[in-house]
């Protein structure tokens, strides 16, 4: 089975701390996303991955930044936090389309609180 | 990518079928029609996917409209285990993207 795993599942922070969230996988998956989602907002992209080193802008990407030095890791960093992003965060993982089913899988997502 | 509407909630009893629905009236030609679920405090799975015909498996089955500009997610025996929000999604296979657009989707509360 692919796994998607998270560093924490529950991560309290301090306006203006730097935070990372870790995602490893481990099923050599070439593509990586970082979603948050708010109630009634659904999930939103943050940033996305193809490849090593390579990093796509989502729908949200201010604020964040990410890393991708290993295919197996994605992180998201809060250079600063602040209170608008207290959020679950999930991390997904997904290979390219087999024939036409494509399948995007996910990690169990981080709640982070910045207080 | 193109916008489907779906209704933000529905219910059904325990061991009923469950037809939740998803309009989709911009679809294009390449678009495949996705369902993902989000059981309670875990991530996303994906349920089925299909492009004009109906199509089965061990989850779920999907009827599409024949000219696709809607869709439904039939569950054949709503369990407890099926509460979750659903989610329709259209991809673009033509895009050569591997985004998905994830909206509020519809919370099935499945009653004992």
């Amino acid at each position: 089975d692919v796994k998607v795993t998270q560093s924490s599942r529950y991560l309290v922070k301090r306006t203006g701390e730097k935070v990372f969230l870790e995602c490893v996988q481990d099923m050599d998956h070439e593509n990586m996303f970082w979603y948050r989602q708010d109630p009634g907002l659904g999930l939103r992209l943050i940033y996305f991955s193809y490849d090593v080193k390579m990093k796509e802008k989502g729908d949200i990407p201010e604020g964040y930044s990410v890393s991708r030095e290993k295919k197996e890791r994605f992180s998201l960093i809060l250079e600063s936090a602040s209170t608008n992003q207290t959020s679950m965060y999930l991390c997904a993982s997904s290979p390219p389309p087999q024939g036409t089913r494509y399948e995007q899988y996910f990690g169990p997502g981080t709640r982070l609180t910045v207080t | 990518d193109a916008k489907t509407t779906q209704p933000n909630s529905m219910e059904s009893n325990e061991e009923e079928p469950v037809h939740l629905p998803c309009n989709h009236s911009t679809i294009s030609g390449t678009d495949y029609i996705h369902w993902y679920r989000q059981l309670p405090s875990q991530g996303p799975e994906y349920v089925i996917h299909g492009l004009t015909s109906n199509v089965n498996n061990r989850m779920a089955s999907l009827a599409i409209a024949e000219d696709r500009k809607s869709s439904t997610l039939i569950l054949h025996r709503a369990t407890l285990r099926d509460a979750a929000v659903y989610y329709c999604i259209l991809r673009d296979s033509g895009a050569g993207s591997y985004q998905l657009t994830f909206g509020k989707g519809t919370k099935l509360s499945v009653i004992p």
